[in-house]
């Protein structure tokens, strides 16, 4: 079992509606990131929690530590959303990153 | 501020063959990190350095290999290529910043192994 699980794997939605993606681990972390990849590859941090919640624009990341679950909601969905948005966590004692599989998210106009 | 970047962007090699990679991190950080993330999948962890020293590794073969230059600046190095080796390569950099550790991550190198 990976350790950092995401899901949906693959998600579509139409513009303007919510988005959800969950994200569970199995380890005890330090902080927890969400990032965003588009095709070509490129990675952008989009948040780094490690309690409560965090808002962006129309982005909002929540993390339950006692769960060990983290969500990443986005509103008012645009096409220009459209990539994999990824789970990755710190440990609690390491240096490294340890990542979710993604979600790949197609937003239709 | 440039940000982390990456050379080559694409980079394509034959089997047997050795390659390396090389990274630039963002202005006043100090710790360089290597993922290769294969296609449809999420990144997997090469290896860390810091002060020019590999600091932490994943579960990579010894054919991976890096460097830490003392400008910060960092190469992959990977020997005797493989198929299996195709991959997206990302280097990300970062800076202890009260016990957490912010990664910046670069465009990556795309690197196809025929």
């Amino acid at each position: 079992k990976n350790e950092v699980e995401q899901s949906p794997q693959n998600l579509t939605a139409q513009e303007g509606e919510f988005i959800t993606i969950n994200c569970s681990y199995s380890v005890g972390i330090s902080a927890l990131h969400w990032l965003q990849q588009h095709p070509g590859g490129g990675i952008v941090s989009l948040f780094m929690l490690s309690s409560g919640k965090k808002k962006h624009g129309r982005l909002i990341a929540t993390i339950n530590i006692q769960e060990k679950h983290s969500s990443l909601h986005i509103t008012a969905s645009h096409p220009r959303d459209s990539a994999v948005y990824i789970c990755a966590v710190f440990k609690a004692a390491g240096n490294k990153l340890t990542f979710g599989g993604g979600t790949r998210v197609l937003v239709k106009p | 501020d440039a940000g982390v970047t990456q050379s080559p962007t694409h980079l394509i090699k034959t089997r047997g063959q050795q390659v390396t990679l090389r990274c630039s991190p963002k202005s006043g950080h100090d710790t360089v990190s290597w993922y290769q993330q294969a296609l449809g999948q999420g990144p997997q962890f090469i290896f860390q350095y810091y002060e020019e020293e590999e600091r932490q590794r994943g579960n990579f073969p010894d054919r991976f290999s890096g460097h830490q230059f003392p400008n910060y600046s960092s190469e992959l190095n990977v020997n005797a290529l493989l198929l299996g080796d195709s991959a997206l390569y990302l280097c990300a950099s970062s800076l202890v910043d009260r016990g957490r550790e912010t990664q910046y991550f670069g465009p990556g190198t795309r690197l196809l192994v025929l």
